[in-house]
Parts: C-alpha cells; structure tokens; sequence
C-alpha cells in the first residue's frame, strides 16, 4: 500500500519569501507523484508532476519540485512566493496511474504582506 | 473554467431526504471520479467509472449510489445520510490512454447533512 505524509498543516510565509512544502511517501514500487493545488472554493488543479526522467520538475505559477528517490521525497519550492499563492497544496502519489491517486492531507500556505 | 462543472454548489440536506449530485465534463474524457473531501483527512476516492463501468468502489456506504449514464455525466445519489457525511464533494475526470495523465477537478458540491 502506498502513502503520503505532508508534515506541516500550515505554512505561513512573508509575500517575495522562499517557500518549501514537504511531502513524503511511501511505496513499494516505482512511483508516479504529482502537486495539485486548491484555491479557495475552487476544485484541484495540478501544479507539476513526476513521472520519470529529471528529477527536478518545473510545473505552473514558478513552482518545481524535486523527487529524491533515496528519501522518498519530493519537496515542492518556490523562490519568491506572491499574495496569490495562498492557497492549499496537496501532494499525491501514484503507482499505476492516475486511477489510483493517494493524496496527503495538504498543506494551508498563508502568504501575507 | 476547467471543464469540468458541479451541480449544486451548496446543498443542506436532513439525514431523511434523497439528493442528488451531478457532474459533467465537457473535456471529451472517458474517465470520471468521485471524492470526498473532509476537513483535516486526505481527499478520498469513493467511486471511479471508466468508459462508463465502475472500476473501483473504495467500500463506499450504501447510501452513497453513484450513477455513469454516459461518458460526460456523472451523478451521486445520497439517501438517509449521516452528519459526518458532511463534506466537499469533488468530481473528476481523466482521459484513459495507457499512459499516466492528469485528473481535472470540478468545483466541488459544499454538503452538509443536519
């Protein structure tokens, strides 16, 4: 069985700040991961995602990740986060596909001025 | 606009009526998806059809009934709910193609069940 741990709830951060959200998952197999995001009464949208190839992943809004196979890792960044960015992250995990997306519990970003 | 829409946005309901949920996509997709998403708890995935037949029922309650009557609709049927059943509601779909692809949310339907 697969799993993932986003170790903070809440990550409150100063607007032009760096910012880390860390994710962690567990899995027998190879793995496929994925970062969505979830503006406020909106549905999920996804923010990059792994599914071979460099490990350094590039998605939408400035944001990457980098999956770090040997800690079973895949941290999500951004070098200077904007007001806009508020919002909650959700880091998922995959071994077969999109049909069976395991998702952690997310994490609230809490940009302010 | 994500091409996915959710009908209705908000529903109140007591633990004695029949509601239902709907979901369309309008992305050409064969695939779609029910979750639950409670405060605090990772999403959970409750229902997924592709190319209208149910392929994974995640040992959702009986009063949750989902329905696929064609590729671009999607419902969930709720009868004598609880109040912990309380939650967002997200629908997605995904196009099926033997390679890993993305899933695109709807809105959510805000439940809640007094």
């Amino acid at each position: 069985a697969q799993s993932v741990t986003q170790l903070d709830s809440q990550v409150p951060v100063f607007e032009e700040a760096p910012v880390e959200l860390r994710c962690n998952y567990s899995s027998s197999v190879s793995v496929y991961l994925f970062w969505y995001v979830q503006y406020p009464n909106q549905g999920l949208q996804l923010l990059l995602k792994y599914l071979s190839g460099s490990t350094l992943v590039k998605g939408i809004n400035g944001f990457e990740a980098e999956f770090n196979k040997s800690q079973t890792s895949f941290h999500l960044r951004k070098p200077s986060v904007h007001i806009s960015d508020t919002a909650e992250y959700f880091c998922a995990v995959s071994d077969r596909g999109y049909s069976t997306l395991t998702f952690g519990k997310g994490t609230m970003l809490l940009v302010s001025p | 606009e994500t091409g996915v829409t959710q009908t209705p946005r908000h529903l109140v309901m007591g633990m004695t009526n029949k509601k239902s949920l709907k979901c369309e996509q309008h992305l050409g997709h064969n695939a779609m998806y029910w979750y639950k998403q409670s405060a605090k708890k990772p999403l959970e995935l409750m229902f997924v059809y592709s190319l209208e037949e149910r392929v994974e029922n995640n040992s959702v309650p009986s009063r949750f009934s989902p329905e696929c009557p064609n590729s671009s609709h999607l419902f969930l049927h709720l009868h004598t709910l609880q109040p912990e059943d309380s939650a967002l509601y997200l629908c997605a779909s995904s196009q099926e193609s033997g390679l890993v692809t993305e899933q695109f949310f709807g809105p959510g339907t805000r439940l809640t069940v007094l």
